[in-house]
């Protein structure tokens, strides 16, 4: 596609229940990074992507969070038992490779209630 | 590791004024460094990149950063500031024994008329 693209782009779930966000990376990327932005902060590292494998999945709160990217382009981020503290946005970007420029998407705002 | 310090979370300047924004970054390796835009409700935007070539980099909507590897610094400059700057400004860099793209903590660029 022209740039990232992520679904949905507003989702609010009741605290306790799963959630899917979604992330198409542009066509031909292999690097894909999830991110969490919380309001008046900056982008905080959650998982990142070089082809189907986490290189490095150390900023993942805690194992309520995981995500996958299967066939090396989609990437799905999941969060079980969703607490209000979860509420944030997160963010979506994809790299052609590391030390190149990410190209991000709009964002998934997840509030949950 | 690799990290960037991003001084004043705040920054308040007069329309035509010359717009500074600082960012530090701690690097044992050349590093690579990234300034991105984020206007009110949208994603982040590339500004401009340092990937080691001239040390004097210029950016869309007027921007410039000057890598100075004697004072590990990364600064966004714009001689005249315009309304249409006001945003929150990113400074990153790639790093971690997995290479990831870490982003500082942000800064509110308001512009007065």
């Amino acid at each position: 596609g022209a740039g990232v693209s992520q679904t949905p782009s507003n989702k609010v779930t009741e605290k306790g229940k799963y959630v899917e966000l979604r992330c198409d990376p542009i066509s031909g990327h292999t690097a894909l990074y999830w991110y969490r932005q919380s309001l008046g902060q900056g982008p905080e590292f959650l998982i990142y992507f070089q082809g189907t494998g986490a290189a490095d999945d150390s900023g993942l709160p805690n194992d309520r969070f995981f995500a996958v990217r299967p066939e090396g382009s989609v990437s799905t981020l999941k969060i079980q038992r969703t607490e209000r503290g979860d509420s944030a946005v997160y963010l979506c970007a994809s790299s052609k490779t590391t030390n190149t420029e990410a190209f991000f998407g709009q964002g998934t705002r997840l509030t949950v209630v | 590791a690799q990290s960037v310090t991003q001084l004043g979370s705040h920054v308040s300047v007069s329309e035509g004024a010359l717009v500074l924004l600082r960012c530090n970054y701690s690097s044992s390796v050349p590093p690579y460094l990234f300034w991105y835009v984020q206007y009110p409700n949208q994603g982040l935007q590339l500004l401009l990149k340092y990937t080691s070539a001239a040390t004097l980099v210029k950016g869309i909507n007027g921007f410039e950063a000057e890598f100075k590897k004697s004072e590990t610094s990364f600064h966004l400059t714009k001689p005249s500031a315009h309304m249409s700057d006001a945003a929150e400004y990113f400074c990153a860099v790639y790093g971690g024994a997995t290479n990831k793209l870490i982003f500082g903590t942000g800064t509110l660029l308001a512009v007065q008329p």
